[in-house]
């Protein structure tokens, strides 16, 4: 089935220490998506990539960075994570960048900064 | 910003029984999307409805949408123990900057008793 991982699902790290999370896809979308959800707060998108072109949101940390070597994958590096990082961090994908044809959602990494 | 706001912020009732949750934002819109959440995983994209359309159904779920009020609803009719997940409404801009986004409220969470 056509779908959207994430990995790990679960990923614990110390204050300052680098992290990464992954996701992949095998629906050949052109879109890809981050976005951050604390508990019980909306997702916020953090950035999204057109194919290559990336494209960074307002008032995402600095600290905050992607990579997307291909199609089907794309990373999301959190430099120096924070407390306040704490949060679960989804992936979505899309066929189109008009939005108005929805997203596919991974089922999110759960990120705890100890 | 948060551009929408659900209504109520958690709704309890027992299987069998109409769900109906809603939704208010802010600034004109292109299209309005509802998404479903389980806990602790990825978002589900369930509905769309465009700013020209006042109602729409997909199985047993409703939406209305007044844009005349900024208001949408999400009506799902005999709930299932399986409809316990939190549901998130979702907007994208008419137009201008960040008409490729979507914007995402807080969410209802719902509970349905066996």
């Amino acid at each position: 089935d056509a779908m959207v991982i994430q990995n790990p699902r679960y990923q614990v790290t110390q204050f300052g220490k680098p992290v990464t999370l992954s996701c992949s896809q095998t629906l050949n979308h052109n879109v890809m998506y981050w976005y951050q959800q604390k508990s019980s707060q909306a997702p916020k998108l953090l950035f999204h990539y057109y194919d290559k072109d990336f494209n960074n949101e307002a008032d995402t940390p600095d600290n905050f960075q992607s990579r997307r070597p291909n199609t089907s994958f794309c990373f999301l590096d959190i430099r120096s994570p924070g407390l306040g990082d704490t949060a679960m961090y989804l992936c979505a994908t899309s066929g189109h960048r008009d939005p108005t044809f929805g997203q596919f959602f991974g089922p999110g990494t759960r990120l705890t900064v100890l | 910003s948060q551009q929408g706001e659900e209504d109520p912020q958690a709704l309890s009732i027992q299987e069998g029984e109409n769900a109906t949750m809603n939704c208010s934002y802010k600034t004109s819109i292109n299209n309005l999307q509802w998404y479903r959440q389980n806990s602790g995983r990825g978002l589900v994209h369930l509905i769309l409805i465009r700013s020209n359309e006042r109602e729409k159904h997909s199985g047993r779920l409703r939406v209305t949408l007044d844009t005349s009020k900024k208001s949408s609803s999400l009506l799902i009719t005999a709930s299932r123990a399986a409809d316990t997940a939190s549901y998130f409404c979702a907007t994208v801009p008419y137009s201008g900057a960040g008409s490729y986004q979507l914007t995402f409220g807080k969410g209802t969470k719902l509970s349905v008793i066996p």
